[in-house]
């Protein structure tokens, strides 16, 4: 079956440090890949996807490759604000009926 | 934009009750799915409808019902609630077709706790 793993929270950065949540799959066929934030007390938001292997995907400053070959998608920010403090999740879709698979969240906390 | 939205943000009950949660999307899609969301178990799909009247289980459906007699609404229905039905309910649509079949829109969430 689908899976994802994610990287465990929670992660506490200083304003301007470089992000990276590592998110690694295990999938039977040729999925697309997500990522989704939940910042607090709201619900989940697209973040970026990637459709097919090579792809990048990007928004708001952070971005993901889709690498078929190490099967990942990490996700990667070059310099954090507080703004970004959040939950993100990796996911993962079965194209042969759109569910998506999630990983468990990793918790980012950005302080001033 | 998409507009999800669920009936509640807060929700408690108490054992045996029956609770129902309900959810709107604005957008025509036909997709419509529960999640309950857990710290460290991410997002767990209880169930989903591809179209009107029509429900699929997902990987966690016990305990839980679900009704789809319009488009636009999906309702998710916990029979007799128990306390390990505590927790965050997320639901979430998407529309059919157009390379966007895979992309979920999500409401903001309903925290029920069953005391």
């Amino acid at each position: 079956g689908n899976s994802v793993t994610q990287m465990e929270g929670p992660v506490t950065l200083s304003e301007e440090a470089f992000l990276t949540i590592n998110c690694t799959y295990t999938a039977t066929g040729y999925p697309s890949l997500f990522w989704y934030v939940q910042y607090p007390g709201e619900g989940l938001q697209l973040l970026l996807k990637a459709t097919k292997a090579d792809d990048k995907g990007s928004n708001k400053g952070f971005e993901a490759t889709y690498r078929k070959e190490t099967t990942s998608f990490h996700l990667e920010k070059g310099s954090v604000q507080v703004s970004d403090s959040a939950v993100y999740f990796c996911a993962l879709s079965d194209r042969n009926d759109y569910k998506l698979s999630f990983g468990a969240g990793t918790t980012v906390t950005v302080r001033a | 934009d998409v507009k999800v939205t669920q009936s509640s943000r807060y929700l408690v009950k108490r054992t045996g009750e029956k609770v129902f949660l309900e959810c709107v999307q604005d957008m025509d899609h036909e997709n419509m799915f529960w999640y309950r969301q857990d710290p460290g178990l991410g997002l767990r799909l209880i169930y989903f409808s591809y179209d009107v009247k029509m429900k699929e289980k997902g990987d966690i459906p016990e305990g839980y019902s679900v009704s789809r007699e319009k488009k636009e609404r999906f309702s998710l229905i916990l029979e007799s609630a128990s306390t390990n039905q505590t927790s965050m309910y997320l639901c979430a649509s998407s529309i059919t077709g157009g390379g966007e079949t895979d992309t979920q829109y999500f409401g903001p969430g309903t925290r029920l706790t069953v005391l």
